[in-house]
């Protein structure tokens, strides 16, 4: 079953602009992590956050993590073509901790 | 390419038969988890191996399923008397301990389709 629920299920920018999804999640984990999937290059991770942090950055990506509401956000500034793609949130739950859970992802289509 | 490979890339089979994928890790990397995405769906987690030990195995993997990793480099799974809802795509990943296991390599996966 899936642990987590990202939304929205579609977005659709402008070149640019920025876009930002969330992604929410059922139990306590140890970190969560970001994955983007497009039929090129397969799964490829993004970020990890861990629980013990709220915001991290990475080139033009920023994750933020409120573990107190079991949700993350994925912020993407600057948005280019080459971004269109789908994205997963993906936790290990405390309890299993070397099992990792997806989301059910956020398409991204970025417009040129 | 020292990526993760995955063979074939394409399957189809009748419902009934059986098929075996193929996963080569990346090398050094200990651990080796099976995924299976649905259209639509994010990777449902099947399995882990570390090394040649398998760890975990997802209530999803049914009797029909079977996962091995004899020498703690490549794994195969097996899928028994194939059925319909078994169509999708088969992911393979590794990860290794530099990591903290967190950041997973994925493969491109196998296409199943059972017709």
């Amino acid at each position: 079953s899936q642990q987590g629920e990202e939304d929205p299920q579609a977005l659709s920018i402008q070149e640019g602009e920025n876009a930002t999804m969330n992604c929410s999640y059922k139990t306590s984990i140890n970190n969560l992590q970001w994955y983007r999937q497009n039929s090129g290059r397969g799964l490829v991770h993004l970020i990890l956050i861990r629980s013990n942090e709220r915001e991290k950055h990475s080139g033009r990506l920023r994750v933020t993590l409120d573990t107190s509401k079991k949700s993350s956000s994925l912020l993407i500034t600057a948005s280019r073509a080459a971004d269109t793609a789908s994205y997963f949130c993906a936790t290990d739950a405390m309890a299993t901790g070397n099992q990792f859970y997806f989301g059910t992802g956020t398409s991204l289509t970025v417009i040129p | 390419d020292t990526g993760v490979s995955q063979n074939p890339r394409h399957k189809i089979t009748k419902r009934g038969q059986n098929v075996t994928f193929r996963c080569d890790p990346i090398s050094e990397h200990n651990r080796l988890y099976w995924y299976r995405q649905t259209l639509g769906q994010g990777p449902e987690f099947l399995t882990y191996f570390q090394n040649e030990a398998q760890l975990e195995k997802s209530r999803l993997l049914s009797d029909r399923f079977s996962a091995e990793r004899p020498k703690g480099s490549f794994s195969t799974l097996e899928i028994q008397r194939t059925e319909q809802g078994d169509s999708a795509m088969y992911l393979c990943a590794s990860s290794f301990p530099g990591g903290s296991y967190n950041e997973q390599f994925f493969g491109p996966g196998t296409r199943l389709t059972v017709l």
